[in-house]
């Protein structure tokens, strides 16, 4: 069975920095592209970073790139997502996903995490 | 960047009855690269439809997606009491990947 779980969520004042991993389990990990996913309080979903099997692709939305680092560690079995210079709008619950296939970054995402919140606030 | 538009924002529907969401895209999704999300409070969102039409592992035969370019459809042939949540639509055709803002499903 795929699992997906997150960690490191959790309470940071504004332009402070956090880390967020996700660890997997259930599927052969550097074979697929993985995703990072948020969901604002009260809002819908919106796509964060995406990252290819062997770190040669990365992308991100605009409202995180030059802020957000995300990165993977194959030999663990791992996706993180370096958050820094964090606002109060990036207040969110923060999903991994995995997606289809191993290169091309554009994929759905399948399965989720259970996520791990995020709180922004002085 | 594609904008995804869904109609409507709430459907209030009873079990039973046949459930139509709709996603209009900005301009043309390249090669029906659009999937659809159920989603329920405090869980994962999960996969239903990919690549417009092909139903995710596990996806009871009552979900059935179709469309094409810029409209796609999510249908839901008798609602079960479970399949009531919000339903997302998501284009994976180009960079950014993009969300619908999402149909509410409600029980009448």
């Amino acid at each position: 069975e795929v699992q997906l779980v997150e960690s490191g969520g959790g309470l940071v004042q504004p332009g402070r920095s956090l880390r967020l991993s996700c660890t997997t389990s259930g599927f052969t990990f550097d074979d697929y592209v993985m995703h990072w996913v948020r969901q604002a309080p009260g809002k819908g979903l919106e796509w964060v970073a995406s990252i290819n099997w062997n770190s040669g692709g990365v992308e991100y939305s605009d409202s995180v790139k030059g802020r957000f680092t995300i990165s993977r560690d194959n030999a663990n079995n791992s996706l993180y997502l370096q958050m820094n210079s964090l606002r109060p709008e990036d207040t969110a619950l923060y999903y991994c996903a995995k997606g289809w296939g191993g290169l091309v970054i554009t994929s759905w995402f399948d399965p989720w995490g259970q996520g791990t919140l995020v709180t922004v606030s002085s | 960047e594609i904008v995804l538009t869904q109609s409507p924002g709430t459907l209030s529907l009873s079990p039973g009855e046949r459930a139509t969401l709709s996603c209009r895209a900005s301009q043309s999704v390249i090669s029906s690269y659009l999937a659809w999300y159920q989603h329920k409070p405090g869980q994962a969102p999960r996969l239903l439809i990919y690549s417009a039409s092909s139903r995710a592992t596990g996806i009871p035969d009552r979900f059935s997606g179709s469309g094409s370019g810029t409209d796609f459809t999510l249908t839901i042939s008798r609602l079960e009491p479970e399949d009531f949540a919000v339903y997302y639509c998501q284009q994976y055709g180009s960079s950014p990947l993009t969300f619908g803002q999402g149909t509410r499903l409600e029980i009448k």
